[in-house]
């Protein structure tokens, strides 16, 4: 059964950083595409960042752009979000989602999500 | 301001069928595969159709999408109350290097 299992999320001061973890099982982790995508309060769905199933290639959202950085530890099933100089816009649940295989936008999995709240 | 758009919201009576639209450009729909998700309240989304059309197994062919050009649609027949959702597309953009979504469609059940 594939599990996806997010952490790390919390308050923040704004110009803050965190790290977000998502550990997954249940698939071969090192074949298959990740994501992150938030969701603001009450908004809508936006995709933060996406990376390669060897890690290889790395794709981030303008609004993320050169704050944010992705990356996986396949010895550990591990993907991370780390988030640098954040804002009270960065405020969401952050997903982490596994992609189904060749597209970078199918998400198959999901996993139960971790809020981060930036806010003095 | 989300890249693809979606109607904000729709409505049916149980056991009538419901349309919703996701109109794009040539970067994204018109160049990529179309995904639904249905996020259920206060649960995280699920992959409802992928691939324009394709149904993930478990999902009921109650829920079908489909695709022209730089627009795509999804199609619920026999509403049901527990189909009261939002649901939101999504590809890959050629120009932005990334996916967008749509901002949502929040279905009602009357």
């Amino acid at each position: 059964e594939v599990q996806l299992l997010e952490s790390g999320g919390g308050l923040v001061q704004p110009g803050g950083s965190l790290r977000l973890s998502c550990a997954a099982s249940g698939f071969t982790f090192s074949n298959y595409a990740m994501s992150w995508v938030r969701q603001a309060p009450g908004k809508g769905l936006e995709w933060v960042s996406a990376i390669s199933g060897s890690g290889g290639s790395t794709y981030y959202a303008d609004s993320v752009k050169g704050r944010f950085t992705i990356s996986r530890d396949s010895s550990k099933n591990t993907l991370y979000l780390h988030m640098n100089s954040l804002r009270a816009e960065d405020t969401a649940i952050y997903y982490c989602a596994k992609d189904r295989g060749g597209s970078f936008s199918t998400f198959n999995y999901w996993g139960q999500g971790t809020l981060v709240t930036v806010s003095s | 301001q989300s890249v693809l758009t979606q109607p904000p919201s729709a409505s049916e009576t149980p056991g009538q069928r419901v349309t919703i639209s996701c109109s794009g450009s040539s970067s994204n729909i018109g160049g990529n595969t179309v995904n639904w998700y249905q996020q259920l309240p206060g649960t995280a989304p699920k992959l409802l159709i992928y691939g324009n059309n394709q149904r993930p197994s478990g999902v009921p062919d109650r829920f079908s999408g489909s695709k022209s050009g730089t627009s795509a649609s999804l199609a619920i027949s026999g509403l049901q109350s527990d189909d009261e959702a939002d649901y939101y597309c999504a590809a890959w953009d050629d120009s932005l290097n990334g996916v967008v979504f749509g901002g949502g469609t929040k279905l009602t059940v009357l």
